[in-house]
């Protein structure tokens, strides 16, 4: 299977706290994708983060990715009910053209 | 913003039909893609398209077609349904070479009884 792993599967924490969420893949990849879904949705994208990038950030997300150990980080500061939702990190593997998608960790935060 | 609709939010079905789902991107996006997606398995590509009349094979195109006859419209077809296809199906549309974030539509949850 060309896709990875997000750890952990469920995330449970209380309002104002950080939330951390990692994805590891297996094959060299073009860039990596964070998305998220609200229950019942469609994914919405929320950062890119290139193979030749460290690190990058978008308001309360800072994104790490680790290419040597094949593994991104997504960090929610001071987190908020409406973060309730799952992530998915997606991946384009070098030569590919597709997405591949991780199966998601499943974010609750508690008010 | 890029919207990307699909025809029906929720879809009931018998075993045997033929089933058409259909989505509609307003943003010229040369790319479409159809993924379903199934608790515990995260998505997963069905089939999608570069351009109009071109098609490529997903991860499990297997019991499923496609058809693209206008850039903006990309159509799922179940050519005769089975209750393992019954699924969420998610459409989405993304710009150039498919390394662009892709826009998804809010999904259609299929039964097949």
């Amino acid at each position: 299977s060309q896709q990875g792993e997000e750890d952990p599967q469920a995330l449970s924490i209380q309002e104002g706290e950080n939330a951390t969420m990692n994805c590891s893949y297996k094959t060299s990849i073009n860039n990596l994708q964070w998305y998220r879904q609200n229950s019942g949705r469609g994914l919405v994208h929320l950062i890119l983060i290139r193979s030749n990038e460290r690190e990058k950030h978008s308001g309360r997300l800072r994104v790490t990715l680790d290419t040597s150990k094949k593994s991104s980080s997504l960090l929610i500061t001071a987190s908020r009910a409406a973060d309730t939702a799952s992530y998915f990190c997606a991946r384009i593997h070098t030569g590919a053209n597709n997405l591949f998608f991780g199966t998601g960790t499943r974010l609750t935060v508690i008010p | 913003d890029v919207k990307v609709t699909q025809s029906s939010r929720y879809l009931v079905k018998r075993t045997g039909e033929k089933v058409f789902l259909e989505c509609v991107q307003d943003m010229d996006h040369e790319n479409m893609f159809w993924y379903r997606q199934d608790p515990g398995l995260g998505l997963r590509l069905i089939y999608f398209s570069y351009d109009v009349k071109m098609k490529e094979k997903g991860d499990i195109p297997e019991g499923y077609s496609v058809s693209r006859e206008k850039k903006e419209r990309f159509s799922l077809i179940l050519e005769s349904a089975s209750t393992n296809q019954t699924s969420m199906y998610l459409c989405a549309s993304s710009l150039g070479n498919g390394i662009q974030p892709q826009h998804f539509g809010d999904g259609t949850r299929l039964s097949i009884l």
